[in-house]
């Protein structure tokens, strides 16, 4: 089944310690996006990608870090600089920016 | 940039009634509306969506209104059962490459 994945489901993180959290999808999709989601709120953007090789900075892209090496994979590193780092995290892909989104089932980071 | 309000942010109805949820944008260049239902610990999956040259979309159980001069759309579930309970975001994108600004969420409840 095509669909976006994201691992790990939850993942722990020591002071001064940079995790990198996993979005694969085989949607063939161009455009990635990744969101942050704290209780009660929205999704807040924190990078998004267009093509291969190329990503920009959303609303809150301070503290994290994002590479896209490969059309199916946009993996996002919360850096020991991001100093409240404990959230859900989603992952996104689309076809094209006037088609729908499609989610993974999130990865959540805590700290230790 | 855009603003997305959601209204209510928690709602609870009685299994068979009616819900209905009410969302506010502030760019009149918004063309695209997505509906959103998330689950407890997973992602968004979209409910239905529309575009601003319609004017009321249905499927099933659910409808979208939009208003364009007010600018506001809103999310209508008719005979709610139980596992329509979850958190519902609303969207607007103007179809720039970061696409989507969310709503704040609201939490459905159905009563059985």
């Amino acid at each position: 089944d095509g669909g976006i994945t994201q691992s790990p489901k939850y993942l722990f993180r020591k002071e001064g310690q940079n995790v990198t959290l996993s979005c694969e999808q085989n949607l063939n999709h161009d455009a990635m996006y990744w969101y942050r989601q704290d209780p009660g709120q929205g999704l807040r953007l924190i990078y998004y990608s267009q093509i291969v090789n190329d990503f920009q900075k959303g609303d809150i892209a301070e503290g994290y870090s994002v590479s896209r090496e490969k059309k199916e994979s946009f993996p996002l590193t919360v850096t020991s600089a991001q100093k409240n780092p404990t959230a859900f995290y989603l992952c996104a892909s689309t076809l094209t920016v006037t088609q729908p989104q499609h989610f993974g089932d999130g990865t959540r980071l805590s700290i230790l | 940039g855009e603003n997305v309000e959601q209204h209510p942010s928690t709602l609870s109805v009685q299994e068979g009634d009616s819900a209905v949820i009410k969302c506010t944008y502030s760019d009149s260049a918004s063309n695209y509306f997505p509906w959103y239902k998330q689950e407890l610990g997973k992602g968004p999956q979209l409910i239905i969506d529309i575009r601003s040259n319609v004017g009321e979309k249905k499927d099933q159980r659910i409808a979208v209104t939009l208003n364009k001069t007010a600018k506001h759309f809103s999310l209508h579930i008719t005979e709610t059962q139980p596992e329509d309970s979850a958190v519902y975001f609303c969207a607007a994108s103007t179809g720039s490459a970061r696409q989507l600004t969310f709503g704040s969420g609201t939490q459905l409840t159905v009563l059985p």
